[in-house]
């Protein structure tokens, strides 16, 4: 059965850089079937779409509003991906989840997301 | 960024029907992409509910049903049982965007 962890620091000073990765267990992150994506919820509030790529790490879609500071990348050898997220304020303060996006035949949807880890931008 | 629109909240009584809307536009939901529903629970991940609009992933109850109109979706619980007390979000595509958008939520409360 596929699961996917994350891991990385809690806390990130403002003005750093979060980063974060997510293995993937029980199948291969190398599967030409599915992206592989971030979504952060800050608390108490709504879920909102970071960025997804494929196994290849040659294709990638990131949030418009975030591609100035992102960076989504993938280690196969490692059945892991990870996110860096550049210049971090308060605003980024958030749980981060990882989760497998699958083709549904029109869009893509996370059929699979991590449990999620909690990081707070702050000095 | 929620550029859909849902109910902040819903209630109804054990056994009853209750929906859900998500309202969009005509770059996401209007212009024909599929609309996708999560369920939620306190201190948990999101668990996908609803795909291609209408369609239970396997081990989904049958009393979660999904519909989609012109520019709206919905989300429909019939027999509503106290464990359906959950935060509920619709998903989908938007091309002026050019990403995935999640719906704004709905908290789901059974009397």
């Amino acid at each position: 059965q596929l699961q996917l962890q994350e891991s990385g620091p809690g806390l990130v000073n403002p003005s750093g850089t979060l980063s974060l990765t997510c293995t993937v267990s029980g199948g291969s992150i190398r599967s030409s079937a599915y992206y592989w994506g971030w979504i952060r919820q800050p608390p108490g509030k709504g879920l909102e779409w970071i960025g997804n790529i494929y196994y290849s790490g040659a294709t990638y879609y990131y949030n418009s509003s975030l591609k100035s500071r992102l960076s989504i990348s993938i280690d196969t050898s490692e059945n892991q991906f990870s996110l860096k997220l550049s210049s971090v304020t308060a605003a980024d303060t958030a749980i981060y989840y990882c989760a497998r996006v699958m083709y549904y035949g029109t869009e893509d949807a996370f059929d699979i997301w991590g449990q999620g880890t909690m990081v707070t931008v702050s000095s | 960024q929620s550029v859909l629109t849902q109910p902040p909240s819903v209630s109804g009584a054990p056994g009853q029907r209750v929906t859900i809307s998500c309202s969009g536009s005509s770059s996401n939901i209007g212009a024909g992409y599929d609309v996708f529903w999560y369920q939620q629970f306190p201190g948990t991940a999101p668990k996908l509910l609803i795909y291609s609009s209408s369609h239970r992933p396997s081990g989904v109850p049958d009393r979660f049903s999904g519909s989609k109109s012109g520019t709206s979706a919905s989300l429909a619980i019939t027999g509503l049982q106290a464990e359906d007390e959950a935060d509920y979000y619709c998903q989908s595509y938007d091309n002026s965007l050019s990403g995935y958008v999640f719906g704004t939520g709905s908290k789901v409360t059974v009397l």
